[in-house]
């Protein structure tokens, strides 16, 4: 049982360049979240699901795009990636019932 | 928008000393108030958390004190341990649609020195 496990954990993008961030959970869960992490701000809830094919905005969906094709996976994308996006970056998701969302071990990204 | 405010940003505290970790909320309509561990390179993990209907919850050594009047909540780490030495976020969720949506407070950086 590996729980939330996401790929890869560092990558480094230039300015303009485009990446898929994977997440993948073994639970069965129905929610799943991508948040991002930076100094000072938390954890800012980027876009959710609740459920396979659907997906909703966060706080800060700007200049990312999910998608939920498999239960199992949460797909993050940057199609033009800016300096801005430079943060650590965590999928979580919870069950149907107790209100805890186990978190994966994130993704250092870095645009320059 | 600030929804959850959270203090001190760090924290420096004896071994054997009693860690204090403040939050404030806003939302009315926020129902249940987790806090979770964060250590260095690692994904946050779930500590402890409450119900509004409940003014005290206690696990081992850490215990949320929960105020619903004046909307405020504290983590409260007796006996710190240099192994305690993480952030910690607090957290509420509000149920939007079904997705139980968690606002995250900004980190408190624990240490806690020998």
């Amino acid at each position: 049982n590996a729980g939330v496990t996401q790929t890869p954990k560092f990558r480094v993008l230039k300015t303009g360049q485009s990446m898929t961030l994977l997440c993948a959970q073994d639970m069965n869960h129905e929610y799943m979240y991508w948040y991002r992490q930076d100094p000072g701000m938390g954890l800012r809830l980027i876009h959710y699901s609740v459920g396979e094919g659907t997906t909703a905005k966060g706080e800060v969906p700007d200049g990312y795009n999910v998608s939920r094709l498999k239960k199992q996976n949460f797909l993050l994308g940057l199609e033009s990636a800016a300096p801005s996006q430079t943060s650590v970056y965590f999928c979580a998701s919870r069950g149907q019932g107790p209100y805890e969302q186990f978190f994966g071990p994130g993704t250092r990204l870095t645009v320059l | 928008q600030q929804q959850v405010k959270q203090s001190p940003q760090s924290l420096i505290v004896q071994k054997g000393g009693i860690s204090i970790i403040n939050c404030a909320y806003e939302n009315t309509a926020f129902d249940y108030f987790p806090w979770y561990q964060q250590f260095p390179g690692k994904g946050p993990a779930l500590l402890i958390a409450i119900r509004p209907d409940v003014s005290e919850k206690k696990e081992g050594r850490f215990t949320i004190s929960f105020n619903k009047s004046a909307k405020q909540f504290s983590l409260h780490i007796m006996d710190s341990q240099p192994g305690d030495s993480a952030t910690y976020f607090c957290a509420a969720s509000s149920l939007t649609g079904t997705a139980s949506k968690l606002t995250f407070g900004t980190g408190t950086r624990l240490q806690v020195t020998l």
